[in-house]
C-alpha cells in the first residue's frame, strides 16, 4: 500500500499549458517536501511546506499543502520544456525522520 | 559549497558478490538517509544514521547494512547480491532538526548481472 499516492503517474503537454499534479494520502505529515528529479541524477528539492493550508511559490509553480496536512498540489503555469522531468512527494510521517516517497509524476512538455 | 558526493557513479556487480557504497554529506549535516530507487518502484527508504548511529531501517534483508563515520560519511554495503539489487541507490543529507530539509546526491547506478 503507498502511503503518497501521486497523480497522474505520467502527463505529456505542449508548452504553454498549465498542470495539476496531486499528493494524496490518508496520514497526516509534518511536513512535506517536492523534488524534481533528470534521468540517472538525483533528486532536486524545490519546496518544503509545513503548515496545514500553506502556499508556496517559486516563479511558475505553486505549491500547496492541504489544511489537513494530509494532502498537497504542485501547479504549473504556462510549462516550458526545461520542466520535463520527474516530480515527487515526499513527507515526514508524525516524528519520522526519513522521507516517505510517492510513486512520482513523469512529465513532458513538448515544444 | 560542495552538496552530497556520492561514489562510484556507476558499478557493475555479479550475482552472490558484495558492494560497498559511499556517501559525504553536507558540511554541517549529521543526518543521512540512503534510498533504493528501482525501475517501476519509486524510491524506498533503506536506512537512517545520525551522530554514527543507525536510527532507523526500511522493510530490506539485513544484508543491506551499513555506517556512518565520525566526519558524518557513511557507507552502504550490501552482501550476497541478487539481480533485483539493481538500482540507483541514493544517499541524502540534512541537519540533525527535525524537519529539516534533505538534500540528496547524484546516486551510485548499480547493476547485479
Amino acid at each position: 500500500t503507498q502511503l503518497l499516492e501521486q497523480s497522474p503517474q505520467f502527463l505529456s503537454i505542449q508548452e504553454g499549458e498549465n498542470l495539476t499534479v496531486y499528493c494524496n494520502s490518508s496520514s497526516v505529515f509534518s511536513s512535506l517536501q517536492w523534488y524534481r528529479q533528470e534521468p540517472g541524477e538525483g533528486p532536486v528539492l524545490l519546496v518544503t511546506v509545513v503548515t496545514g493550508g500553506e502556499v508556496k511559490k517559486l516563479k511558475r509553480l505553486t505549491f500547496q499543502f492541504g489544511d489537513a496536512r494530509k494532502d498537497s498540489s504542485l501547479h504549473i503555469t504556462a510549462a516550458q520544456p526545461g520542466d520535463t522531468g520527474l516530480y515527487l512527494c515526499a513527507g515526514r510521517l508524525g516524528s519520522a525522520r526519513q522521507l516517505t516517497f510517492g510513486s512520482g509524476t513523469q512529465l513532458t512538455v513538448l515544444p | 559549497e560542495a552538496g552530497v558526493t556520492q561514489s562510484p557513479t556507476h558499478l557493475i556487480k555479479t550475482r552472490g558478490q558484495q558492494v560497498t557504497l559511499r556517501c559525504s554529506p553536507i558540511s554541517g549535516h549529521t543526518s543521512v538517509y540512503w534510498y533504493q530507487q528501482a525501475l517501476g518502484l519509486g524510491l524506498q527508504f533503506l536506512l537512517w544514521y545520525d551522530e554514527g548511529e543507525e536510527r532507523n531501517r526500511g522493510n530490506f534483508p539485513p544484508r543491506f547494512s551499513g555506517r556512518q563515520f565520525p566526519n558524518y560519511s557513511s557507507e552502504l554495503n550490501v552482501n550476497a547480491l541478487e539481480l533485483e539489487d539493481s538500482a540507483l541507490y541514493l544517499c541524502a543529507s540534512s541537519q540533525g532538526q527535525v524537519n529539516t530539509e534533505a538534500f540528496f546526491g547524484q546516486g551510485t547506478r548499480l547493476t547485479v548481472v
